[in-house]
């Protein structure tokens, strides 16, 4: 049973770099069977997509986001990674790295726990 | 791109049916087979709980269904239970974004 878990700060300052990192055990990320995923979720809001990369380090990007975010992977450490720039009180969500398991056709079938990130002024 | 159309809120009684729309366009929803449904219970992660439209993923209870006509997604939830009470949502694929999700639902049990 793939885990997944989150770690990073939980407080950025504004206009700076959020970075996340998200630790896969129970299965190897260089498997090649799923697409690697980080997803938001405002306080109290619904889901937004973020992006993914591909074991490769093929990426996909919400056209959003896409000037500020950038996800890597790092087989070696079974990690990837979500950094997002000039944050604002915007970017205040809990951040969740997933699996998406159908060809990054959207089926996230594992997901870690959520970390919350808030924006600081 | 806007988020996929859902009812805010819905709600039925133990035993009874309901279900939740999912409407977008020809660019997501009408145009792929690649709707999936998510249960969130407060304070957790989101569960994947039909993809491609109509397919529950091992463990998901078969109360749990999925269909989808034109632009429009249904999930249906049958027999309802206490525990069903959470929010609900889609998601879709996308040309544009790759993937999109429903502003959410959050379902009642009465």
């Amino acid at each position: 049973q793939v885990q997944l878990q989150e770690s990073g700060p939980g407080l950025v300052n504004l206009s700076q770099t959020l970075s996340l990192t998200c630790t896969v055990s129970g299965g190897s990320i260089s498997s090649g069977d799923y697409y690697w995923t980080w997803i938001r979720q405002h306080p109290g809001k619904g889901l937004e997509w973020i992006g993914y990369v591909y074991y490769s380090g093929s990426t996909y990007y919400n056209p959003s986001l896409e000037s500020r975010v950038t996800i890597s992977v790092d087989t070696s450490k079974n990690q990837f990674s979500l950094r997002l720039n000039s944050v604002t009180a915007a970017d205040t969500a809990v951040y969740y790295c997933a699996r998406d398991s159908n060809g990054g056709y959207g089926a996230v079938d594992s997901w870690g726990q959520g970390t919350l990130v808030t924006v600081s002024s | 791109q806007s988020a996929l159309t859902q009812p805010a809120s819905v709600s039925g009684s133990p035993g009874q049916s309901i279900t939740i729309s999912c409407t977008g366009t020809s660019s997501d929803v009408g145009g792929y087979n690649y709707v999936s449904w998510y249960q969130q219970h407060p304070g957790k992660a989101p569960k994947l709980i039909i993809f491609d439209v109509s397919n529950r993923p091992s463990g998901v209870s078969n109360r749990f269904s999925g269909s989808k006509s034109g632009n429009t997604a249904s999930l249906t939830i049958s027999g309802l239970q206490t525990e069903d009470e959470a929010d609900y949502y889609c998601s879709s694929y996308t040309t544009i974004t790759t993937a999109i999700f429903g502003g959410g639902t959050k379902l009642t049990v009465l």
